[in-house]
């Protein structure tokens, strides 16, 4: 069993939709990061929790840590949210380990 | 300030050749990661270094090595290429000295391993 599931694997969906993708994750962490990937490569930190909550733009981060459960949601999806969002856990120290990625694609 | 750059962006080398990649971090940021990314495996930690030393390490063979320098720039080298090692190569930076920080990462090297 991978350390980060992530959930769905791929999804589609119309503008203007609301869009959750949820993170599950079984180690101890430090903290837990949400990236987009866009085609091409690279690569962009949107969040990172440690507790609670956090919005920017029409992008919104939880983390339940005693549930071990991150989700990340879109409002008002738009095309150019397409990409390939990345969940990560920050184990202690300072490594990263990853989910397997769910690819957005948002039809206009 | 400038982001994290990543030298070369692509880079075609044939088996049982090695190979150097070079990151720069953003600039105050001593710490520096390397990630190897795969279709098959995803993203797959490498190592982090932290003020010259390595800090942590994923699960990669020797052939895999690193090393960071006194302005906290980096290197990795592959030795003794395998086809599977075709692959994004991405370095991201922080600013932690304890873990905890946000990561910027650059735009990647491109290996493929012919």
């Amino acid at each position: 069993k991978n350390e980060v599931e992530q959930s769905p694997q791929n999804l589609t969906a119309q503008e203007g939709e609301f869009i959750t993708i949820n993170c599950s994750y079984s180690v101890g962490i430090s903290a837990l990061h949400w990236l987009q990937q866009h085609p091409g490569g690279g690569i962009v930190s949107l969040f990172m929790l440690s507790s609670g909550k956090k919005k920017h733009g029409r992008l919104i981060a939880t983390i339940n840590i005693q549930e071990k459960h991150s989700s990340l949601h879109i409002t008002a999806s738009h095309p150019r949210d397409s990409a390939v969002y990345i969940c990560a856990v920050l184990e202690y120290g300072n490594k990263l380990v990853f989910g397997a990625g769910t690819i957005l694609r948002v039809k206009s | 300030k400038a982001g994290v750059t990543q030298t070369p962006r692509y880079l075609i080398k044939t088996r049982g050749q090695q190979v150097t990649l070079s990151c720069s971090p953003i600039s105050g940021h001593r710490s520096v990661s390397w990630y190897q990314q795969t279709p098959g495996q995803g993203l797959q930690f490498l190592f982090e270094y932290f003020s010259e030393t390595q800090r942590n390490k994923g699960n990669f063979p020797g052939r895999f090595s690193g090393r960071q320098f006194s302005n906290s720039r980096s290197e990795m080298n592959v030795s003794t290429l395998e086809l599977g090692d075709s692959a994004l190569y991405l370095c991201a930076s922080s600013s932690s000295d304890g873990g905890g920080e946000t990561q910027y990462f650059g735009p990647g090297t491109r290996l493929l391993v012919l």
